[in-house]
């Protein structure tokens, strides 16, 4: 059973780059597409974006040009860089694996990581 | 303000039906864009509730169902129970911008 497990700071200064990673357990990250979530506190899910395992990507058009997803298949990971932060990027940050159709489609997001709080503050 | 537009609250006793609306356009759930839906359980990362509009995951019980026409989607809980209360978010795709992954805002689901 594939399981997903977020790291990285929790505390990160404005303006510098938020970095997380996304270790897959349980099974491999090839053949699949791979999301980023956020949610501020006391609000909703944000999508961030998504990377296929040969590297092709997806973002958010709010947040194009701030974020940037990369994948290592050989650790089995994926890694979630934002730019610039500030007060408003605080949040839980979740990765999930993305269903996707025979065709390719989207098709939800089928298991997800326990989340990481990330604070930004001086 | 997100694309989808979610009720941000809904209640109902135990035993009985409660519905979510999610409210799209002509450029996501209208543009023929599969509808997802999440449960979220205080504290807790989303579960994959409902995908493809009306399929459930192994292991989430059949009073949880889904439907899409138009525009719009619904999930349904039928014999509510004390465990159902949560937050529950539609999600779907968006072709505009050259596509994206959408979020509903959130229904908190009260069981009286």
């Amino acid at each position: 059973q594939v399981q997903l497990q977020e790291s990285g700071p929790g505390l990160v200064k404005p303006s510098e780059t938020l970095s997380l990673t996304c270790a897959v357990s349980g099974g491999s990250i090839r053949g699949y597409y791979w999301s980023w979530i956020r949610q501020p506190p006391g609000k909703g899910l944000e999508w961030l974006g998504y990377i296929y395992y040969s590297g092709s990507t997806n973002y958010s058009p709010s947040l194009k040009g701030r974020v940037t997803i990369s994948i290592d298949t050989s650790k089995n990971q994926f890694s979630l860089k934002m730019t610039s932060v500030t007060a408003p990027d605080t949040a839980v940050y979740y990765c999930a694996r993305v269903l996707t159709t025979f065709g390719g489609d989207f098709y939800g997001l089928d298991v997800w990581g326990q989340g990481t709080t990330v604070t930004v503050s001086s | 303000q997100s694309v989808l537009t979610q009720p941000p609250s809904v209640s109902g006793a135990p035993g009985q039906r409660v519905t979510i609306s999610c409210t799209g356009s002509s450029s996501n759930i209208g543009a023929a864009y599969d509808v997802h839906w999440y449960q979220q359980l205080p504290g807790t990362a989303p579960k994959f509730l409902i995908y493809g509009n009306n399929n459930r995951p192994s292991g989430v019980p059949d009073r949880f169902s889904g439907s899409k026409s138009g525009t719009s989607a619904s999930l349904a809980i039928t014999g509510l129970q004390a465990e159902d209360e949560a937050d529950y978010y539609c999600q779907s795709y968006d072709r505009s911008l050259g596509g994206f992954v959408i979020f509903g805002g959130g229904t908190k689901l009260t069981v009286l």
